[in-house]
């Protein structure tokens, strides 16, 4: 069964300063992979997401990340931090086994910013 | 466009009191989902369908129950209400694409908050 682990329940940054989100997913075949985004009280909103093709993904709000087959990871990146990003992110993996089709969540990274 | 519709958005239930959270998508969806999200725990899966008549078991399925009439319609019910079930619930909704029959991207609803007392 496919699992995601987030490495860091807690990151913290300055404005300006380089966020760096980290997921690692196991899967015994090529997944899509994904990166959504929790604003307190909020339903979950999708930043980016990987199926197949180029492996550097860009999505909204400057965010991107890049699937590494050889690491097993999807780590999310933005250069530049902005207050605005403070929220809750979480990485999700979703694949196709005998059981059928699921979408996997990790258990999230709090992203704290501040000026 | 309405996307994920969930009902209600706060619910408090005695311990015992049985429920229905309802979730409806306009997008034509294959797969429905729901899930719990604890503090510290993320999101859980709890069941999940891959089209309508079709349901299957997530994480933590234990104490309650789903069906699947209609492709819009995916409620979640509670059968006898426990403490432990307080927590916020999301429905989900994906198309799956087709030949690998695998879940693209989730719409999310807005949750629904429940307490049980």
């Amino acid at each position: 069964a496919q699992s995601v682990t987030q490495l860091g329940s807690h990151v913290s940054v300055s404005e300006g300063a380089l966020v760096l989100l980290r997921c690692n997913y196991s899967s015994s075949v090529p997944p899509y992979l994904f990166w959504y985004v929790q604003y307190p009280n909020q339903g979950l909103q999708l930043l980016l997401k990987y199926t197949t093709g180029a492996t550097l993904v860009k999505g909204i709000n400057g965010f991107e990340a890049e699937f590494k087959k050889s690491e097993t990871s999807f780590h999310l990146t933005k250069p530049s931090a902005h207050m605005s990003d403070a929220a809750e992110y979480f990485c999700a993996v979703s694949e196709t086994n005998q059981a059928g089709t699921a979408l996997i969540f990790g258990k999230g990274t709090t992203l704290s910013v501040s000026s | 466009n309405a996307g994920v519709t969930q009902t209600p958005k706060f619910q408090v239930l005695k311990t015992g009191q049985s429920m229905t959270l309802q979730c409806a998508q306009d997008m034509n969806h294959e797969y429905m989902s729901w899930y719990r999200q604890d503090p510290g725990m993320g999101l859980r899966l709890i069941h999940y369908s891959v089209g309508a008549g079709i349901t299957d078991q997530g994480e933590v399925p234990n104490g309650y129950n789903v069906s699947r009439s209609t492709t819009e319609d995916f409620p979640l019910r509670l059968l006898s209400a426990a403490p432990s079930q307080t927590s916020v619930y999301f429905c989900a909704s994906s198309r799956t694409v087709a030949l690998q029959g695998i879940a693209t991207e989730a719409f999310f609803g807005q949750g629904t908050r429940l307490t049980v007392v």
